[in-house]
């Protein structure tokens, strides 16, 4: 079975420009969650979406924001980036939002310059 | 706010050297706590979930358990293989995932 796929796995931007990231969850997953994970640690929770709608919210800045379409894969939109926005950009899935595992995909790793 | 710190930051071990990661946490009511593997550049790999004090979960050479403060993750008679970087998580009443910065074990032959 194929597991979590993310598209695409490596991105150079420069200051100032948007980016879209994209997510599918493992077949039969509802639930979608977004990180951030900087060299050397752990991942940083950015969002989380079931059945389209919003769970859960980071601490993030309201340049990041995502959506979850009908067939449950996702979209992760950072605008305005920064140099600090470079990072490698996980999603992961689980069956429902609560008190489920997580399984994360490969990542895409941005690079802003 | 919820905190989770791992123990060493880094791990050296020679082949069959048997040795423990430390996880403590800090929680507004836990839900879960997860350990993951990541390897340079992956995303990580789900290997254990605990959900209350006293339980333990063993899959091949590694052992998590978990107390009310902390959890360990044992790797008995380690192999170069499992050379990685080991995350620990919790999951509060919130349902999201707060990560520590993880232990890199680096195991020699």
């Amino acid at each position: 079975d194929a597991g979590v796929t993310q598209s695409p796995t490596h991105l150079i931007k420069t200051r100032g420009q948007q980016v879209t990231l994209r997510c599918s969850p493992i077949s039969g997953h509802k639930s979608v969650s977004w990180y951030q994970q900087v060299l050397g640690q752990g991942p940083q929770f950015i969002f989380q979406y079931y059945e389209k709608e919003e769970r859960g919210r980071g601490n993030f800045p309201d340049r990041f924001s995502a959506r979850q379409f009908p067939n449950y894969s996702s979209e992760l939109n950072v605008n305005a980036l920064l140099l600090g926005d470079s990072a490698l950009y996980l999603c992961a899935s689980s069956l429902e939002w609560k008190g489920e595992t997580q399984y994360f995909g490969p990542g895409t790793r941005l690079l802003v310059l | 706010e919820d905190q989770v710190t791992q123990s060493p930051e880094a791990l050296r071990l020679q082949e069959g050297e048997s040795s423990s990661l430390n996880c403590s946490y800090t929680v507004s009511g836990l839900r879960g706590l997860f350990w993951y593997r990541q390897d340079p550049g992956k995303g990580p790999e789900f290997l254990f979930t605990l959900y209350s004090a006293g339980e333990e979960k063993e899959k091949e050479r590694l052992k998590a358990t978990l107390t009310k403060k902390e959890s360990f993750l044992h790797i008995t008679a380690p192999k170069p293989e499992d050379s990685a970087t080991y995350l620990c998580a919790v999951q509060a009443n919130d349902y999201k995932l707060s990560f520590g910065a993880g232990t890199t074990v680096t195991v020699r032959a």
